[in-house]
């Protein structure tokens, strides 16, 4: 059974532009959520989808936002990068909403 | 954003000695998650716990949900070379909210 592919692993970013980052999650898992994980903040929750709808937001600007597809992929992007950006964006499937599998993540780097 | 108290922040262990570890809230939570990260990997999903007062193991490892709801804990048996790396409590408010609140995260050294 595939677990869940993030894509791409590495990304170098310069302030000022935006990035998408893809998720392919389990076969079968209709929710999809996001985090970032820094080393001062550590893990903390971006947004969550079901079903193609947003059901929860963590406390992230606008500038990033995310959707979701009718085969449960999802995308998140960011606009107008800062360097605060940089961080490992991981992305967790879950079927039954609990025990969520994480992907193994996209270290993006802002320069 | 919101992190739970995790404690110890590190620790430096031989090889065979067990470890205990836990995880505080001033908030209750429905359930309770323990993870371990690898580097440059995402976190593993370790043990899962759904009640109030509830002990679970798997292999070596056993945790327990606090009965106040607002703390969990870990504890790692014979500890062997591979337990290294992070490992991170999380906290569930609700089902159907399925946001994940994570704690500081415990570094485990094992000292050959």
């Amino acid at each position: 059974k595939a677990g869940v592919t993030q894509t791409p692993r590495y990304l170098i970013k310069t302030r000022g532009q935006q990035v998408t980052l893809s998720c392919s999650p389990i076969s079968g898992h209709r929710s999809v959520s996001w985090y970032q994980q820094t080393p001062g903040q550590g893990l903390q929750f971006l947004f969550e989808y079901f079903s193609e709808t947003q059901r929860n937001k963590g406390n992230f600007p606008g500038r990033f936002s995310g959707r979701q597809f009718s085969n449960s992929r999802s995308e998140m992007n960011v606009s107008t990068l800062e360097l605060g950006d940089s961080a490992l964006y991981l992305c967790a499937s879950s079927f039954t909403g609990y025990g969520y599998t994480f992907g193994s993540g996209t270290r993006l780097t802002v320069v | 954003g919101q992190q739970l108290n995790q404690s110890p922040q590190s620790m430096f262990i031989q090889e065979g000695e067990d470890v205990s570890m836990n995880c505080t809230s001033s908030s209750i939570f429905n359930t309770w998650l323990w993870y371990k990260q690898d580097p440059g990997e995402g976190p593993v999903l370790l043990i899962a716990l759904y009640k109030a007062g509830e002990l679970t193991s798997n292999g070596r490892l056993t945790a327990q949900f606090g009965i106040t709801r607002k703390d969990s804990f870990l504890n790692i048996s014979a500890s062997i070379p591979s337990d290294v790396g992070i490992y991170f409590c999380a906290g569930v408010f609700e089902f159907g909210n399925e946001k994940l609140t994570f704690g500081t995260g415990t570094r485990l050294t094992i000292i050959p």
